[in-house]
Protein backbone atom coordinates (compact mmCIF):
# COMPACT_ATOMS: atom_id res chain seq x y z
CA UNK A 1 0.00 0.00 0.00
CA UNK A 2 0.67 3.61 -0.71
CA UNK A 3 2.35 5.31 2.23
CA UNK A 4 2.31 8.50 0.63
CA UNK A 5 0.02 9.30 -1.91
CA UNK A 6 0.67 12.48 -4.33
CA UNK A 7 -1.97 12.93 -6.80
CA UNK A 8 -1.60 15.95 -8.58
CA UNK A 9 1.28 15.11 -11.24
CA UNK A 10 1.19 18.70 -12.30
CA UNK A 11 0.02 21.80 -11.14
CA UNK A 12 0.31 25.74 -12.32
CA UNK A 13 -0.05 28.62 -10.69
CA UNK A 14 0.35 32.53 -11.92
CA UNK A 15 3.31 34.41 -10.23
CA UNK A 16 2.44 36.01 -7.17
CA UNK A 17 -0.21 33.88 -6.32
CA UNK A 18 -0.55 30.94 -3.35
CA UNK A 19 -0.82 27.52 -4.55
CA UNK A 20 -1.66 24.15 -2.55
CA UNK A 21 0.23 21.20 -3.11
CA UNK A 22 -1.77 17.66 -1.57
CA UNK A 23 -0.26 14.91 0.10
CA UNK A 24 -1.75 12.47 2.09
CA UNK A 25 -0.12 9.50 4.37
CA UNK A 26 -0.94 6.45 5.84
CA UNK A 27 0.79 5.03 9.22
CA UNK A 28 -0.63 3.23 12.36
CA UNK A 29 2.24 4.69 13.94
CA UNK A 30 1.95 7.73 16.67
CA UNK A 31 4.68 9.19 16.08
CA UNK A 32 5.71 10.11 12.74
CA UNK A 33 7.34 13.01 11.02
CA UNK A 34 6.34 14.68 7.45
CA UNK A 35 9.07 16.80 5.33
CA UNK A 36 8.44 18.24 1.60
CA UNK A 37 11.71 18.81 -0.69
CA UNK A 38 11.92 20.90 -3.57
CA UNK A 39 13.62 19.41 -6.48
CA UNK A 40 14.12 22.04 -9.16
CA UNK A 41 15.59 21.48 -12.87
CA UNK A 42 19.50 21.32 -11.93
CA UNK A 43 18.34 18.37 -9.64
CA UNK A 44 19.32 18.53 -6.23
CA UNK A 45 16.85 17.76 -3.40
CA UNK A 46 16.22 20.47 -0.97
CA UNK A 47 14.93 20.24 2.08
CA UNK A 48 11.78 23.32 2.39
CA UNK A 49 9.56 22.06 6.19
CA UNK A 50 9.53 19.71 8.44
CA UNK A 51 5.73 18.47 10.76
CA UNK A 52 6.14 16.61 13.80
CA UNK A 53 3.00 14.18 14.19
CA UNK A 54 2.90 15.85 17.98
CA UNK A 55 3.24 19.22 17.06
CA UNK A 56 0.07 21.39 17.92
CA UNK A 57 0.83 24.14 15.22
CA UNK A 58 1.34 24.06 11.55
CA UNK A 59 4.74 24.54 10.41
CA UNK A 60 5.67 27.38 8.67
CA UNK A 61 9.52 28.68 6.88
CA UNK A 62 9.07 31.75 5.00
CA UNK A 63 6.68 31.39 2.02
CA UNK A 64 6.23 27.67 2.98
CA UNK A 65 4.09 26.31 5.35
CA UNK A 66 2.57 22.74 5.94
CA UNK A 67 -1.66 22.37 6.19
CA UNK A 68 -1.20 19.67 8.78
CA UNK A 69 -4.63 17.92 9.39
CA UNK A 70 -3.68 14.68 11.70
CA UNK A 71 -7.28 12.97 11.64
CA UNK A 72 -7.29 13.30 7.65
CA UNK A 73 -3.40 12.20 7.13
CA UNK A 74 -2.80 15.00 5.08
CA UNK A 75 0.40 17.35 5.22
CA UNK A 76 -0.63 19.95 2.51
CA UNK A 77 1.79 22.49 1.35
CA UNK A 78 1.10 25.91 0.73
CA UNK A 79 3.40 28.09 -1.07
CA UNK A 80 2.52 32.04 -0.89
CA UNK A 81 3.14 34.45 -3.27
CA UNK A 82 4.51 32.19 -5.97
CA UNK A 83 7.92 33.07 -7.62
CA UNK A 84 9.05 31.85 -11.42
CA UNK A 85 12.04 30.27 -9.29
CA UNK A 86 9.66 27.84 -6.76
CA UNK A 87 9.27 26.08 -10.52
CA UNK A 88 10.19 22.66 -9.43
CA UNK A 89 9.64 18.92 -8.84
CA UNK A 90 7.79 18.81 -5.12
CA UNK A 91 7.73 15.24 -3.11
CA UNK A 92 6.06 14.84 -0.19
CA UNK A 93 7.93 11.93 2.24
CA UNK A 94 7.34 10.42 5.91
CA UNK A 95 9.79 9.11 8.61
CA UNK A 96 7.87 6.97 10.88
CA UNK A 97 9.15 5.82 14.82
CA UNK A 98 8.56 1.96 14.29
CA UNK A 99 11.92 0.88 13.00
CA UNK A 100 13.98 4.09 14.84
CA UNK A 101 12.65 6.49 12.20
CA UNK A 102 15.40 4.99 10.38
CA UNK A 103 13.75 5.36 6.46
CA UNK A 104 12.56 8.33 4.97
CA UNK A 105 9.82 7.13 2.52
CA UNK A 106 8.71 9.64 -0.63
CA UNK A 107 5.60 10.20 -2.34
CA UNK A 108 5.83 9.93 -6.30
CA UNK A 109 5.93 14.25 -6.34
CA UNK A 110 3.80 16.94 -8.01
CA UNK A 111 5.61 19.26 -11.27
CA UNK A 112 4.62 22.72 -10.43
CA UNK A 113 4.60 25.08 -13.22
CA UNK A 114 4.60 29.22 -11.91
CA UNK A 115 3.80 31.16 -15.02
CA UNK A 116 4.51 35.26 -15.41
CA UNK B 1 31.40 21.95 5.16
CA UNK B 2 31.03 19.52 1.77
CA UNK B 3 27.64 17.71 3.12
CA UNK B 4 27.71 14.73 1.03
CA UNK B 5 29.31 13.71 -1.59
CA UNK B 6 28.62 11.70 -4.57
CA UNK B 7 30.94 10.41 -7.00
CA UNK B 8 30.69 9.96 -10.41
CA UNK B 9 28.16 12.60 -11.24
CA UNK B 10 27.58 10.52 -14.88
CA UNK B 11 28.25 6.87 -15.61
CA UNK B 12 27.52 4.71 -18.59
CA UNK B 13 27.92 1.11 -18.24
CA UNK B 14 27.08 -1.76 -20.59
CA UNK B 15 25.07 -4.53 -19.58
CA UNK B 16 27.15 -7.06 -17.43
CA UNK B 17 29.52 -4.65 -15.87
CA UNK B 18 29.58 -4.30 -12.09
CA UNK B 19 30.60 -0.54 -10.86
CA UNK B 20 30.41 1.12 -7.25
CA UNK B 21 29.03 4.53 -6.69
CA UNK B 22 30.77 6.28 -4.16
CA UNK B 23 28.54 8.26 -1.04
CA UNK B 24 30.75 10.22 1.70
CA UNK B 25 29.41 12.57 4.12
CA UNK B 26 31.49 14.61 6.59
CA UNK B 27 28.05 15.33 9.22
CA UNK B 28 29.22 12.89 11.08
CA UNK B 29 25.33 11.64 10.17
CA UNK B 30 24.57 8.01 11.82
CA UNK B 31 21.70 7.22 8.94
CA UNK B 32 22.57 7.23 5.02
CA UNK B 33 20.74 5.83 2.37
CA UNK B 34 20.46 5.36 -1.19
CA UNK B 35 17.81 6.30 -3.66
CA UNK B 36 17.18 5.82 -7.66
CA UNK B 37 14.68 8.32 -8.77
CA UNK B 38 12.94 7.11 -12.14
CA UNK B 39 10.22 9.44 -14.11
CA UNK B 40 6.76 9.25 -12.61
CA UNK B 41 7.98 7.39 -9.39
CA UNK B 42 9.49 9.61 -6.70
CA UNK B 43 12.56 8.29 -5.35
CA UNK B 44 13.03 4.54 -3.45
CA UNK B 45 14.97 3.43 -1.28
CA UNK B 46 17.40 1.09 -1.97
CA UNK B 47 19.37 0.27 0.94
CA UNK B 48 19.96 1.87 4.15
CA UNK B 49 22.68 1.86 7.29
CA UNK B 50 22.00 3.20 10.55
CA UNK B 51 25.43 3.50 11.45
CA UNK B 52 28.43 2.00 10.49
CA UNK B 53 28.65 -1.80 10.45
CA UNK B 54 24.99 -2.23 10.09
CA UNK B 55 22.81 -2.14 6.74
CA UNK B 56 19.63 -3.11 5.51
CA UNK B 57 17.36 -3.69 2.28
CA UNK B 58 14.95 -1.03 1.58
CA UNK B 59 12.21 -1.20 -1.41
CA UNK B 60 14.12 -2.12 -4.24
CA UNK B 61 17.59 -3.99 -3.36
CA UNK B 62 17.40 -6.75 -6.00
CA UNK B 63 20.94 -6.17 -7.91
CA UNK B 64 22.48 -4.03 -5.51
CA UNK B 65 25.25 -4.31 -2.39
CA UNK B 66 26.11 -1.84 0.33
CA UNK B 67 28.33 -1.84 3.09
CA UNK B 68 29.32 0.71 5.78
CA UNK B 69 32.67 0.20 7.77
CA UNK B 70 33.12 3.80 8.66
CA UNK B 71 30.44 6.45 10.11
CA UNK B 72 31.21 8.50 6.49
CA UNK B 73 31.30 6.71 3.75
CA UNK B 74 28.15 4.18 2.29
CA UNK B 75 29.32 2.98 -1.20
CA UNK B 76 26.49 0.96 -3.42
CA UNK B 77 27.38 -1.40 -5.38
CA UNK B 78 25.81 -3.10 -8.88
CA UNK B 79 26.86 -6.34 -9.41
CA UNK B 80 25.72 -7.16 -12.86
CA UNK B 81 24.16 -3.86 -14.00
CA UNK B 82 20.94 -4.36 -16.44
CA UNK B 83 19.24 -1.39 -18.36
CA UNK B 84 16.40 -1.74 -15.28
CA UNK B 85 19.48 0.15 -13.31
CA UNK B 86 19.19 3.17 -15.61
CA UNK B 87 18.40 6.22 -13.28
CA UNK B 88 19.48 8.57 -10.90
CA UNK B 89 20.99 7.36 -7.75
CA UNK B 90 20.45 9.55 -4.72
CA UNK B 91 23.21 9.14 -1.30
CA UNK B 92 21.45 11.16 1.54
CA UNK B 93 22.45 11.04 4.96
CA UNK B 94 20.73 12.60 8.54
CA UNK B 95 21.13 12.38 12.33
CA UNK B 96 18.70 9.73 14.03
CA UNK B 97 15.29 11.08 14.78
CA UNK B 98 12.02 12.26 13.27
CA UNK B 99 12.55 15.75 13.03
CA UNK B 100 15.78 15.64 11.13
CA UNK B 101 15.83 15.79 7.27
CA UNK B 102 17.92 14.12 5.11
CA UNK B 103 20.79 16.23 3.33
CA UNK B 104 21.16 14.55 0.00
CA UNK B 105 24.15 14.58 -2.56
CA UNK B 106 24.03 15.57 -6.07
CA UNK B 107 22.64 12.32 -7.65
CA UNK B 108 24.88 10.05 -10.01
CA UNK B 109 23.17 9.28 -12.94
CA UNK B 110 23.56 6.01 -14.60
CA UNK B 111 23.18 4.30 -17.94
CA UNK B 112 22.98 1.04 -18.95
CA UNK B 113 23.36 0.34 -22.45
Amino acid sequence: AQKITQTQPGMFVQEKEAVTLDCTYDTSDPSYGLFWYKQPSSGEMIFLIYQGSYDQQNATEGRYSLNFQKARKSANLVISASQLGDSAMYFCAMREASGGYNKLIFGAGTRLAVHP
Amino acid sequence: NAGVTQTPKFQVLKTGQSMTLQCAQDMNHEYMSWYRQDPGMGLRLIHYSVGAGITDQGEVPNGYNVSRSTTEDFPLRLLSAAPSQTSVYFCASSYRGASYGYTFGSGTRLTVV
